[in-house]
């Protein structure tokens, strides 16, 4: 059975560093593009970031564009996005998502979520 | 960027009713579009991928329909366990866009 497990979320002050790691099981890692996408707390649905499955493409939303950094260590099935300047906007249950191909690109198999909270 | 803008926003339905969620792109997306039925507390759950097309153990109530600018995601007759919020997705393009959600209640 696929299962991706985020960690790292926390309470972290505005300015501040966080980085979130998504743990995949149950799949062969490396074939799959990974994404986060995160929710404001009462909100919708905000994509974040998109890897290739080899590492080798990265994409990002304007609103993040330059202050997170999405990576992949295909070695230890796991991916991350390192925050960095974090605003009191960034608070959001994060989650990581597998892009699956056979989907046309659709989002096929989630984690629970990790919260982020931006705060002083 | 492509916008994507569902309607309503907010549906009251009963059990049984059949409801249609519509989801209107700012330009087209070919047939790269995604559902997506969340409900409280728990991650987001594929329903229908490349716009018609039922992901695997999906109920075959829900169906999609449309492509280029304009789709709709049916379920034919409500069940309780279908009180959740849907959104869509394009698939087309960066930046990957969500629809604002429908949230369908009692």
């Amino acid at each position: 059975e696929v299962q991706l497990v985020e960690s790292g979320g926390g309470l972290v002050q505005p300015g501040g560093s966080l980085r979130l790691a998504c743990a995949a099981s149950g799949v062969t890692f490396s074939n799959y593009a990974m994404s986060w996408v995160r929710q404001a707390p009462g909100k919708g649905l905000e994509w974040v970031s998109v890897i290739s499955g080899s590492g080798g493409s990265t994409y990002y939303a304007d609103s993040v564009k330059g202050r997170f950094t999405i990576s992949r260590d295909n070695s230890k099935n796991t991916m991350y996005v390192q925050m960095n300047s974090l605003r009191a906007e960034d608070t959001a249950i994060y989650y990581c998502a597998t892009r699956g191909w056979s989907y046309g690109g659709a989002f096929d198999i989630w984690g629970q979520g990790t919260l982020v909270t931006v705060s002083s | 960027d492509i916008q994507l803008t569902q309607s309503p926003s907010f549906l009251s339905a009963s059990v049984g009713d059949r409801v249609t969620i519509t989801c209107r792109a700012s330009q087209g997306i070919s047939s790269y579009l995604g559902w997506y039925q969340q409900k409280p507390g728990k991650a987001p759950k594929l329903l229908i991928y490349l716009a018609s097309t039922l992901q695997s153990g999906v109920p075959s109530r829900f169906s999609g329909s449309g492509s280029g600018t304009e789709f709709t995601l049916t379920i034919s007759s409500l069940q309780p366990e279908d009180f959740a919020t849907y959104y869509c997705q394009q698939l087309n393009s960066y930046p990957l866009t969500f629809g604002g959600g429908t949230k369908v209640e009692i």
